[in-house]
């Protein structure tokens, strides 16, 4: 099973700041296994990204995802109010797993 | 627009089982395999496992083999998934999720289970 590790665990930020999320893969994953997935308080993940950079329909071109192997990045150019929540990046290979999230806070 | 459309929270006491539903809508049904997941109260995401919709065909998480089914009715184009033997650290929410390629692009809103005596 393929274990994915985010950073940081937690991130401090102002609005307009940007904000640059990892996530590290135990083994070599395809870029086309890599998701992204924000969640915010009592409601389900939503699709941020897929295949590593690919943004899913509706998403803002503030949002961004980058990386090959083992090294993802989400970048959020400018943090909006409505993108402090929680970030999970998800793999699919063989088996699926999540990474334990990034927590995008309001400094 | 698609929509997934899950059943009402549940209470259930330890050792009895637990039938979660996912009915969908504003698309071909048998077009996509379904996912379960679920999240333990302020955790995060693990995978159950996953139904073709249109076979039927199955593959559960090696953490829920034996205690999970998962099943659909694509007459009324819905999936379900029951896991049974219950115990206190399977109170979570349950999400179904439809899974176009190696991703999940629409989630259900989230079933609360939890088991307590």
């Amino acid at each position: 099973e393929i274990v994915l590790t985010q950073s940081p665990g937690t991130l401090s930020l102002s609005p307009g700041e940007r904000a640059t999320l990892s996530c590290r893969a135990s083994q070599s994953v395809s870029s086309s296994y890599l998701a992204w997935y924000q969640q915010k308080p009592g409601q389900a993940p939503r699709l941020l990204i897929y295949g590593a950079s690919s943004r899913a329909t509706g998403i803002p071109d503030r949002f961004s995802g980058s990386g090959s192997g083992t090294d993802f990045t989400l970048t959020i150019s400018r943090l909006e109010p409505e993108d402090f929540a929680v970030y999970y990046c998800q793999q699919y290979v063989g088996s699926v797993t999540f990474g334990g999230g990034t927590k995008v806070e309001i400094k | 627009q698609v929509r997934l459309m899950q059943s009402g929270a549940e209470v259930k006491k330890p050792g009895a089982s637990v039938k979660v539903s996912c009915k969908t809508s504003g698309y071909t049904f048998t077009d996509y395999y379904f996912h379960w997941l679920r999240q333990a109260p302020g955790q995060g995401l693990e995978w159950m496992g996953w139904i073709n919709a249109n076979s039927g065909a199955t593959n559960y998480a090696q953490n829920f083999q034996g205690r999970v089914t998962m099943t659909r009715d694509t007459s009324i184009s819905t999936a379900y998934m029951e896991l049974s033997r219950l115990i206190s650290d399977d109170t979570a929410v349950y999400y179904c999720a439809r899974n176009p390629e190696w991703h999940f692009d629409y989630w259900g809103q989230g079933t609360l289970v939890t088991v307590s005596s």
